[in-house]
């Protein structure tokens, strides 16, 4: 089955590094997202790493992937106070020719100046 | 700005009414998937089109169903509202059907079911 947890909350100091960890449950899984969502607004896609990486950079971004325990962690280098929001992880499997997105429920990055 | 545009941005029904709620996906794609989040959750997957086909659903009844035009854009009716209904529906475009299709979000169309 499907299922991707995350912790429900994480608050840091601004210029801190913050890190918002994930586990997932499908090992078929190919893709695996990082998307940000603003209060009343839709999802914004952070990054995406492939399940054969471990590790991806991307500015102030840090993915690591571990899949043997399938475990995915966001780190953000230089918190910022617009960076409070809520962080989604979703893995991306493919079945029967379509691909949909498992969610989890969110980390509400709160930052504090 | 991902070029996903959703209508109309909040909506206000009673139970048992029907609504339409349309998407436009991002230029050059061809895909779109429909999702709701109730408040405090995740999205929950409901369908997907591509190439006007249905392409997969969720555990959603069939009470909720779609259409993709032939220019990609997208509807997502829901027959027989239910109070539990209540949720911000987003659509996502993305490009074709393989191994990497990263889904682009619209903002979303909030519905409230009294």
């Amino acid at each position: 089955g499907e299922d991707v947890e995350q912790s429900l909350f994480l608050s840091v100091r601004e210029g801190d590094s913050s890190v918002i960890n994930c586990t997932y449950t499908d090992s078929s899984s190919t893709y695996l997202y990082w998307y940000k969502q603003e209060p009343g607004a839709g999802l914004q896609l952070l990054t995406y790493i492939f399940s054969n990486m471990d590790m991806k950079q991307d500015q102030r971004l840090t993915v690591l992937l571990n899949k043997k325990d399938k475990h995915l962690s966001l780190r953000i280098a230089d918190t910022q106070t617009g960076d409070s929001a809520i962080y989604f992880c979703a893995e991306s499997t493919l079945d029967m020719g379509r691909r949909a997105l498992t969610f989890g429920s969110g980390t509400r990055l709160q930052v504090q100046p | 700005e991902t070029g996903v545009t959703q209508s109309p941005t909040h909506l206000i029904k009673t139970r048992g009414q029907q609504v339409t709620l349309r998407c436009s996906s991002q230029s050059g794609h061809n895909t779109v998937s429909w999702y709701q989040q109730a408040l405090g959750q995740g999205p929950q997957f409901i369908f997907q089109y591509y190439r006007e086909e249905e392409n997969g659903r969720g555990n959603f009844p069939p009470r909720f169903s779609g259409l993709q035009f032939p220019n990609y854009s997208s509807e997502l009716d829901v027959n027989a509202l239910e109070l539990d209904d209540s949720a911000l529906y987003l659509c996502a475009s993305s490009w074709g059907q393989g191994n990497q299709e990263t889904q682009y979000f619209g903002p979303g169309t909030r519905l409230l079911v009294l």
